[in-house]
């Protein structure tokens, strides 16, 4: 079974201060890991998803095997990052087959001024 | 194409009616995943279409739940006999296929309330 665990429901950080947004994975297929980001009134949106190693918005994220981890990482947080964050997982190679996403039960981050 | 659509975006039914929703994707999207979210939950997966074909089913789509995509274009999904513990966000999202496939686009969301 498919578990993605995100420790913290809520997460406040000043602006200019790093930020990271911890996400751990039970698996015993190869994942593939994202990010999904929801602001205020709008709709769930993919952030970035591990295989693209793309920095989006500042915000980056490593797929650590070893840990079961791919927590998300900004070095210098801005007031337009409050958001819920949602990560997320599914098989690499479903090939059609079992293709749903796995979220976990997302943290809200707030950047204080 | 201004992205997924669904409607109603709210409704309120007495237990024991039955509801029906509806997804618009993306025009050329040939995938189709309806998920649900409860309050301080993230989004649960129920179900997905490739074309006008279910192909994979949660354990959380009861008998009650229906859900279709009869010419490969938009979808619906049905509860009947509501009970007050369906009540949630219902999100649709849509994706292209492989190769070029993984984003999923959502939709933003029908909320029910069972009362």
């Amino acid at each position: 079974a498919q578990r993605v665990t995100q420790p913290e429901k809520l997460l406040s950080v000043f602006k200019g201060a790093p930020v990271e947004l911890k996400c751990n994975y039970s698996y015993s297929g190869s994942p593939e890991l994202f990010w999904y980001v929801q602001y205020s009134r709008q709709r769930l949106q993919l952030l970035l998803r591990h295989i693209s190693r793309e920095s989006i918005k500042g915000f980056t994220a490593d797929l650590n095997k070893g840990e079961t981890s791919f927590h998300l990482k900004k070095p210098f947080a801005q007031e337009e990052d409050s958001a819920m964050y949602y990560c997320a997982l599914r098989d690499l190679y479903s090939g059609g087959g079992a293709d749903g996403l796995t979220f976990g039960k997302g943290t809200h981050l707030i950047i204080q001024p | 194409d201004t992205g997924v659509s669904q409607d109603p975006r709210h409704k309120i039914t007495k237990r024991g009616q039955n509801v029906t929703f509806r997804c618009d994707p993306i025009s050329e999207h040939n995938r189709l995943y309806w998920y649900r979210q409860t309050l301080g939950q993230g989004p649960e997966f129920l179900t997905y279409f490739q074309n006008e074909a279910q192909l994979e089913k949660s354990r959380l789509l009861s008998d009650r739940f229906s859900a279709e995509r009869p010419k490969g274009s938009f979808s619906t999904l049905e509860i009947q006999r509501t009970e007050q513990g369906d009540s949630a966000m219902y999100l649709c999202a849509s994706s292209l296929d492989w190769p070029a496939r993984y984003e999923q686009y959502f939709g933003p969301g029908t909320r029910l309330t069972v009362t």
